[in-house]
C-alpha cells in the first residue's frame, strides 16, 4: 500500500513564526503535492513538484514556499505564519505510470494564534 | 462559475438506502474522474477511478460518467453507518507531463447514514 506520512498532525504556532510541515512517501512517486482544505472551499493546491528540486506554483502559493531535496520528501514552509493560514494541510503523491490517481497523507492541522 | 460543482449537503439517509452523489463540470478537457472518501480528521482515500463514460462497479459502489452532459455520479447501495464521511469528486485533464495528479476537486458532500 502507498504510504504518505505527515509527521506533524496537530500544531499550534504564533503569528510570525516560521513553520515547517514535512511529508514523506514510500512509493518512489515522482509527483508530490501540498493542498490546504477549508470548510466551504474544498481542497486547494498550494504547490506541487514533479521531480527533485523542481517545484511549481498551484492555485494559492502566496505566503508559502516548498522544498524537495530528496525524491521521497516534500516540505511546506510558512515563512511568517498568519492567522489566515490556520487550516488543514494535506500532502499527496502520485506516479505518472499509474495514471492520475493521487494518494493523500492523514493531514496536518495547523492553528496560528 | 467553478470548474467543478458539488452539492455540499449535508445528506442524511437511513441505513440500507441508496445514496446518489453528483458533480457537474464545465471543462471538457477533463478526462479522468475520481471519487475520494474522507473520514473526519483524516486524509482523503481513493474510492473509485474511471477515465471513460459509462458505469464502473466495485462492490456496493458504482461510479457513472456522462461526458456529453459533463456529469458524474457515485451511487452507494445498501448504505451503512460506516459510509458516513465526506465524498469528494476529483477531475483531471489528459495525463501528460506535469499534469499528473493536478486534480480539481469538488467541495465535497457530507453524508451521514443513521442506523
Amino acid at each position: 500500500d502507498v504510504k504518505v506520512t505527515q509527521s506533524s498532525r496537530y500544531l499550534v504556532k504564533r503569528t510570525g513564526e516560521k513553520v515547517f510541515l514535512e511529508c514523506v512517501q514510500d512509493m518512489d512517486h515522482e509527483n508530490m503535492f501540498w493542498y490546504r482544505q477549508d470548510p466551504g472551499l474544498g481542497l486547494r493546491l498550494i504547490y506541487f513538484s514533479y521531480d527533485v528540486k523542481m517545484k511549481e506554483k498551484g492555485d494559492i502559493p502566496e505566503g508559502y514556499s516548498v522544498s524537495r531535496e530528496k525524491k521521497e520528501r516534500f516540505s511546506l514552509i510558512l515563512e511568517s505564519a498568519s492567522t489566515n493560514q490556520t487550516s488543514m494541510y494535506l500532502c499527496a503523491s502520485s506516479s505518472g505510470q499509474r495514471g492520475n490517481t493521487i494518494y493523500f497523507g492523514e493531514g496536518s492541522w495547523l492553528t496560528v494564534v | 462559475q467553478k470548474e467543478v460543482e458539488q452539492d455540499p449537503g449535508p445528506l442524511s439517509v437511513p441505513e440500507g438506502a441508496i445514496v446518489s452523489l453528483n458533480c457537474t463540470y464545465s471543462n471538457s478537457a477533463f478526462q479522468y474522474f475520481m471519487w475520494y472518501r474522507q473520514y473526519s480528521r483524516k486524509g482523503p482515500e481513493l474510492l473509485m477511478y474511471t477515465y471513460s463514460s459509462g458505469n464502473k462497479e466495485d462492490g456496493r459502489f458504482t461510479a457513472q460518467v456522462d461526458k456529453s452532459s459533463k456529469y458524474i455520479s457515485l451511487f452507494i447501495r445498501d448504505s451503512q453507518p460506516s459510509d458516513s464521511a465526506t465524498y469528494l469528486c476529483a477531475l483531471s485533464p489528459n495525463a501528460g507531463g506535469t499534469s499528473y495528479g493536478k486534480l480539481t476537486f469538488g467541495q465535497g458532500t457530507i453524508l451521514t447514514v443513521h442506523p
